[in-house]
């Protein structure tokens, strides 16, 4: 069975600092995609990031940014220069062959004025 | 623009009736799921349909029914609620293919209320 962990329930910053929210997964496959999902207040589930496991270099949009660890199983966000519109609920996800989408306990990510 | 759409956005029931929530996407996805994310937790999988005419359980498919009437719309189902199943339902859909990730899209979820 597919488990994703994410054991920083709460993380605070203040704002232009960088963060980085931890994940790690656990998964018998060898081809699966993992993913950031930010739920602002609104509780709108929002695509921040996704990473094919089967590529080395780790995914970049814009000011947010992946380390894939794959024999580690370790898959992080950073978060360079934080806003306050960053501010939300965050959920790493795992998805493989059998096509459900696993997620994480989420990381609440206050970013301070 | 709709991507997923999920009726109605907020509900109150009495313990004990039924009611069906839609979902609808316009994608031409081929998989489709429901979701259920308490306070403070994270979304949990009550059922999914990889394609029309199939449906499948997830974690916590106690007290649901599913149908996938066509490509578009997947319905669920509480015949009976209870107070336990208080919670944000999400309806999702995915794109199949290596190229375009696996994505899962979801709508903006449903604020169900059991007293």
């Amino acid at each position: 069975a597919q488990t994703v962990t994410q054991s920083q329930p709460e993380m605070s910053v203040q704002e232009a600092e960088t963060v980085t929210l931890s994940c790690t997964y656990d998964t018998s496959e060898n081809n699966y995609y993992l993913f950031w999902y930010k739920q602002p207040p609104s509780r709108q589930m929002i695509l921040v990031i996704r990473q094919e496991a089967y590529k080395q270099q780790n995914a970049t949009e814009n000011r947010f940014s992946v380390n894939f660890q794959k024999a580690a199983k370790s898959f992080s966000l950073k978060i360079s220069d934080s806003q306050l519109g960053d501010t939300a609920m965050y959920f790493c996800a795992l998805i493989q062959g059998a096509q459900k989408l696993v997620f994480g306990q989420g990381t609440r990510l206050t970013i301070n004025p | 623009n709709a991507g997923v759409t999920q009726t109605p956005k907020f509900q109150v029931l009495k313990t004990g009736q039924s009611m069906t929530l839609q979902c609808a996407q316009d994608m031409n996805h081929n998989s489709m799921y429901w979701y259920r994310q308490d306070p403070g937790m994270g979304l949990r999988l009550i059922y999914y349909s990889a394609s029309e005419g199939t449906t499948d359980k997830g974690e916590v498919p106690n007290g649901y029914n599913v149908s996938r009437l066509n490509k578009r719309e997947f319905s669920l189902r509480l015949e009976s609620a209870a107070p336990s199943q208080t919670s944000v339902y999400f309806c999702a859909s995915k794109v199949r293919g290596r190229a375009l990730g696996n994505t899962i899209y979801f709508g903006e979820g449903s604020w169900l209320t059991v007293v």
